[in-house]
């Protein structure tokens, strides 16, 4: 089985903090995404890699950034948290166009 | 770039009806459609796919359909259960890039 797992489950951070969300794959994919979720938006695509050290810009990049150091992990930075970052964040990889989803990350900035 | 749309937003049937969710994308470069299903609180999964060299594919109960032509492509699942009830999303994205563009999302509840 896939596994794509995500550091945190929920999440309260304070506005103008540096946040980190954490994107750990086991099946040594190459491609991995950043995606936020929100009622009656559906799923928006924030950054994506393809590659170690290799990042490109989804739709709705502004106010994030991503690291890729190694292939397994992928990971999303909120430079400074804003409350209209409060989301729904989702971690997927692929392999042959398939995507394989992390549990989420439920992020509150208050 | 690639936009998805995505109808209804809500879909409520009486279980045995059959539902539809209907879908539509920009890009003609697009040719891979999948759909998601993604239960209270847990995370998509994908449940059927279909490429565009494939008119209709089917799987069991579930069938998606697409024409190239309009740029629709639609979900059908019949004999609807209560455990069908979810989150439904379809997506598109072109060949060899595996990066998926998601419809806005559809929530089927299936009434026993």
């Amino acid at each position: 089985d896939v596994k794509v797992t995500q550091s945190s489950r929920y999440l309260v951070k304070r506005t103008g903090e540096k946040v980190f969300l954490e994107c750990v794959q086991d099946m040594d994919h190459e491609n991995m995404f950043w995606y936020r979720q929100d009622p009656g938006l559906g799923l928006r695509l924030i950054y994506f890699s393809y590659d170690v050290k290799m990042k490109e810009k989804g739709d709705i990049p502004e106010g994030y950034s991503v690291s890729r150091e190694k292939k397994e992990r992928f990971s999303l930075i909120l430079e400074s948290a804003s409350t209209n970052q409060t989301s729904m964040y989702l971690c997927a990889s692929t392999i042959n166009t398939e995507a394989f989803f992390g549990q989420g990350t439920r992020l509150t900035v208050v | 770039g690639e936009n998805v749309e995505q109808h209804p937003s809500t879909l409520s049937v009486q279980e045995g009806d059959s539902a539809v969710i209907k879908c539509t994308y920009s890009d003609s470069a697009s040719n891979y459609f999948p759909w998601y299903k993604q239960e209270l609180g847990k995370r998509p999964q994908l449940i059927i796919d279909i490429r565009s060299n494939v008119g209709e594919k089917k799987d069991q109960r579930i069938a998606v359909t697409l024409n190239k032509t309009a740029k629709h492509f639609s979900l059908h699942i019949t004999e609807t259960q209560p455990e069908d009830s979810a989150v439904y999303f379809c997506a598109a994205s072109t060949r060899n890039t595996d990066k998926l563009i998601f419809g806005t999302g559809t929530r089927l509840q299936v009434f026993p």
